[in-house]
């Protein structure tokens, strides 16, 4: 069974801070993708990152950073020097050819940004 | 151009009415999704189509029914609204050619069942 796990509901960070999303999942699966959605209070879902099983590499994109790491099932999320802007509800999702590309989301961490 | 759009925004109707929300993407896309988006932001798939045909039908009461036209429309419809029908529902498209692509998802309906 695919299952992905955000275990921290909420957070409040000043901003500048650095702020650091935590994301596991469970797959029984070898091709598999993983991906990170944000949410702001406007309610639209924004796509941030793909990234699959077979590809460790860390990604970089501005001030956003992705770490997976196989060994220990996760793929967390580093905002660095926060922003007000940045204050959304973040998704993390599983997805695998095997289950018919379904997606099984996290249940979210919401992120406060305090200017 | 708006990627993936849904028809209407908000409802609010009331117990036991019918109603339905559209969808439509211009992405070219041969998969579209129905989730649903719980007061705790939970988002949960309903249904999945490629190429007009369900692949993914979750445990969801039949009052809901989807609807595909053609691949670049997924409808819901809803009989006999209840309470608990009240959220986000969202809409949403992707490519599937063998590989597992990004979802791109409308900007969702807010329904209200008073």
């Amino acid at each position: 069974a695919q299952k992905v796990t955000q275990a921290q509901t909420e957070i409040s960070v000043v901003e500048k801070e650095d702020v650091t999303l935590d994301c596991v999942y469970e797959t029984r699966d070898t091709t598999y993708y993983l991906f990170w959605y944000k949410q702001p209070p406007s309610g639209e879902l924004v796509f941030l990152i793909r990234r699959n099983s077979f590809d460790e590499q860390n990604e970089i994109s501005g001030r956003y950073s992705w770490n997976f790491q196989k060994s220990t099932s996760s793929f967390n999320f580093t905002i660095t020097a926060s922003q007000v802007v940045d204050s959304a509800v973040y998704f993390c999702a599983l997805s695998a050819p095997n289950t018919g590309n379904q997606f099984y989301f996290g249940t979210g961490t919401s992120l406060t940004v305090i200017p | 151009d708006t990627a993936v759009s849904q028809t209407p925004k908000y409802l609010v109707t009331q117990m036991g009415n019918d109603k339905s929300i559209k969808c439509e993407q211009n992405l070219g896309h041969d998969t579209m999704y129905w989730y649903k988006q719980d007061s705790k932001k939970f988002l949960k798939i309903m249904f999945s189509y490629n190429n007009k045909e369900l692949i993914i039908n979750e445990t969801v009461p039949n009052r809901f029914s989807p609807k595909s036209p053609d691949k670049a429309h997924l409808n819901l419809h809803i009989n006999s609204l209840e309470l608990g029908d009240s959220a986000v529902y969202f809409c949403a498209s992707s490519q599937t050619d063998g590989y597992t692509y990004e979802q791109y998802f409308g900007p969702g309906t807010r329904l209200t069942v008073t």
